[in-house]
């Protein structure tokens, strides 16, 4: 079983605030992905990587940064953290096979900017 | 625009009955389809996936059918058990991107 963790699992902070959420996985999985969970929008993509260096773009980019520091670890950075950012952030992993792979999640982080 | 539509929002069923969760798109290049299971406080985890190769797939309780021509899918649970209530996504994937297109979800709840 593939094993994504995620830190801190709780986190509040105030508008404009700086925030940094860490994933790591430990299956040597070559794609991770930052997802973001809220009612009524299910999950949406934010950012997602390849491999160590690389960041591709999602569907719901702006006012996040992510950084895919090595095959291992993903990084997403909120610099003026909004309300709007109050969400349930997943991260996840998955080595890309012929035509079909899954994603392993990780437990989630609940950010709440206040 | 939501490029992945799920039914029902939520559902109750009685235990033991058969749940039908169904699922549409329109982009034709979609051709793999996973299906998610969420417990509150938990990851999604993968339940069940489908190629659109495939027109079915089955693994125990849980079947997901695939209709190319009218672009829709669904997942049957049949005998369905309080353990079972949870939060269920249909995903859909273009190519080999990696990139996942998820519905909104429907919460299903199994009463004893």
């Amino acid at each position: 079983e593939a094993a994504v963790t995620q830190s801190p699992r709780n986190k509040v902070t105030v508008t404009g605030g700086n925030v940094t959420l860490s994933c790591r996985q430990t299956n040597s999985h070559n794609y991770m992905y930052w997802y973001r969970q809220d009612t009524g929008h299910g999950l949406r993509l934010i950012h997602y990587s390849y491999g160590a260096g690389n960041l591709q773009i999602g569907d719901v980019p702006d006012g996040y940064k992510a950084t895919r520091t090595t095959q291992e670890d993903f990084f997403l950075l909120l610099e003026l953290a909004s309300p709007s950012q109050t969400s349930l952030y997943f991260c996840a992993s998955s080595d890309l096979g012929l035509n079909q792979d899954t994603q392993y999640f990780g437990p989630g982080t609940r950010l709440l900017v206040l | 625009q939501q490029q992945v539509r799920q039914s029902p929002q939520s559902l109750t069923v009685w235990e033991g009955g058969t749940t039908v969760l169904t699922c549409s798109y329109e982009d034709s290049t979609f051709n793999y389809f996973p299906w998610y299971q969420q417990f509150p406080g938990e990851g999604p985890a993968l339940l069940i996936s489908i190629l659109s190769v495939s027109d079915k797939k089955e693994d125990g309780r849980f079947t997901t059918f695939f209709n190319k021509r009218e672009k829709k899918l669904s997942l049957h649970i049949i005998d369905s058990q309080p353990g079972d209530s949870a939060t269920y996504f249909c995903a859909a994937r273009t190519g080999n991107t990696g990139k996942l297109i998820f519905g909104l979800g429907t919460t299903l709840q199994v009463q004893p």
